[in-house]
């Protein structure tokens, strides 16, 4: 499986829009994308997932380019609510992924 | 949809104490995973069965952890003997796994906070 790599923390304001980038540089053809969010205490939740190019749902927008080498999570217009880890995953289809450290966003009034 | 049920929710005992977290996973899913998070490794995935046969065990830390899954609704993780080191919450996930599939949503119970005195 690609490792991928992100920050390990962001600030942001509420009202902003937040962009995460994780990168994978190693991915491979059949592999997609996959976004988790884990709120305290709680067991992480998919949120997202592409293969290329942009991906939008009720939660967030995927982007990805040409390449694949990278992706960028964006939330638009956080809340207090959107404080929790987000965690970037290479997902092949098989059962089994690889959570990394995640980057731990922290949402300010 | 009730999800996925661990129990229990907290769990504290003794060193040398033997621990059995339970798990019931949402009623249709083929696989299930057992995770362990701390805050100094993050989540590391333990074990998973898929129709109840164990396919990856590689993450089980020693011969303490041992798993188990007798039918497609339940299954065990137990620590014996139990030692500090092992105080994290565990979380059980599953997934309706199918071959080809582009990816593999898994669902997360909220998990057993495991602390060892």
């Amino acid at each position: 499986l690609a490792k991928t790599t992100q920050p390990i923390s962001m600030d942001s304001y509420e009202g902003q829009e937040v962009n995460i980038t994780c990168s994978h540089n190693n991915i491979a053809t059949n592999d997609y994308i996959t976004w988790y969010q884990q709120f305290p205490s709680q067991g992480p939740r998919f949120i997202i997932q592409g293969y290329k190019t942009k991906v939008t749902n009720e939660v967030a927008s995927l982007f990805i380019p040409a390449d694949r080498k990278s992706s960028t999570l964006s939330l638009p217009r956080v809340s207090l609510s959107d404080t929790a880890v987000y965690y970037c995953l290479v997902d092949r289809g098989d059962d089994k992924i690889i959570f990394g450290k995640g980057t731990r966003l922290h949402i300010l009034p | 949809d009730a999800g996925v049920i661990q129990s229990p929710r907290h769990e504290v005992t003794e060193m040398g104490q033997e621990v059995t977290l339970r798990c019931k996973p949402i009623s249709g899913h083929n696989s299930l995973f057992w995770y362990r998070q701390t805050m100094m490794r993050g989540l590391e995935l333990l074990i998973y069965f898929n129709n109840n046969v164990p396919i990856d065990d590689s993450g089980m830390p020693e011969d303490r952890f041992s798993a188990k899954m007798p039918n497609a609704s339940f299954s065990t993780l137990k620590i014996q003997p139990s030692e500090p080191r092992d105080s994290a919450v565990y979380f059980c996930a599953s997934s309706s796994w199918t071959s080809g599939a582009s990816y593999n949503e898994q669902f997360f119970g909220p998990g057993t906070r495991l602390t060892v005195l």
